[in-house]
């Protein structure tokens, strides 16, 4: 079955670090991929996202490659500020599935010191 | 555009007592709709998904029942609460054929069972 697996947190980063969260996952099909971000209180919102292998996501300053070839889509992001706090999905879904279902990571949360 | 809705936002309920969340979506026609549980600090846990008026599936055996009386109304029940049951709710809907199958959540009901 399809699995993501992230790096445990907590992350904690001063203001203008460079980010990584880690990403793998295990998949029978060609997923999508994605990452979601939920702030404190929220619902999860989609941060970006990559359809097939080699797609570059980005929005906000994040960034995620789609490859194939290590079953790996890490979050990055060069300068995180405070507003960056918050828990971070990884997620795929397989274009096969009748259901439109994702498989979500355990999330990571990032704090950002000032 | 898209926007969805749930309510309530926060729900304190005493063990034993009846339950009604409801999750409502504008914007779109037949989209597939789910429910998901967040306890404190975990992941997400996907309960039920609908593709269709009426089609619930169940992912998990509990005290909970999902039911879909409109194309985009979805409620989430219990008869009897249970202070596992506590936790961060949100649903989600997506396009039932879109080939990227992101799904997007609305702001969640946080519930204590007391």
């Amino acid at each position: 079955g399809n699995s993501v697996t992230q790096m445990e947190g907590p992350v904690t980063l001063s203001e203008e670090a460079f980010l990584t969260i880690n990403c793998t996952y295990t998949a029978t099909g060609y997923p999508s991929l994605f990452w979601y971000v939920q702030y404190p209180g929220e619902g999860l919102q989609l941060l970006l996202k990559a359809t097939k292998a080699d797609d570059k996501g980005s929005n906000k300053g994040f960034e995620a490659t789609y490859r194939k070839e290590t079953t790996s889509f890490h979050l990055e992001k060069g300068s995180v500020q405070v507003s960056d706090s918050a828990v971070y999905f990884c997620a795929l879904s397989d274009y096969n599935n009748a259901g439109n279902m994702l498989t979500f990571g355990g999330g990571t949360r990032l704090m950002v010191k000032p | 555009s898209q926007t969805i809705h749930q309510w309530p936002a926060t729900l304190v309920q005493p063990v034993g007592s009846p339950l009604s969340l409801e999750c409502t979506v504008e914007g779109t026609s037949n989209p597939n709709l789910y429910w998901y549980r967040q306890a404190a600090g975990r992941g997400l846990q996907l309960l039920f998904y609908s593709v269709g008026i009426g089609q619930i599936s169940s992912e998990v055996p509990q005290n909970l029942s999902a039911s879909r009386p409109q194309d985009r109304q979805f409620i989430l029940s219990s008869k009897k609460l249970l202070l596992s049951d506590s936790g961060f709710y949100l649903c989600a809907w997506s396009l039932g054929h879109n080939s990227y199958n992101e799904q997007f959540f609305g702001p969640g009901t946080r519930l204590t069972v007391l």
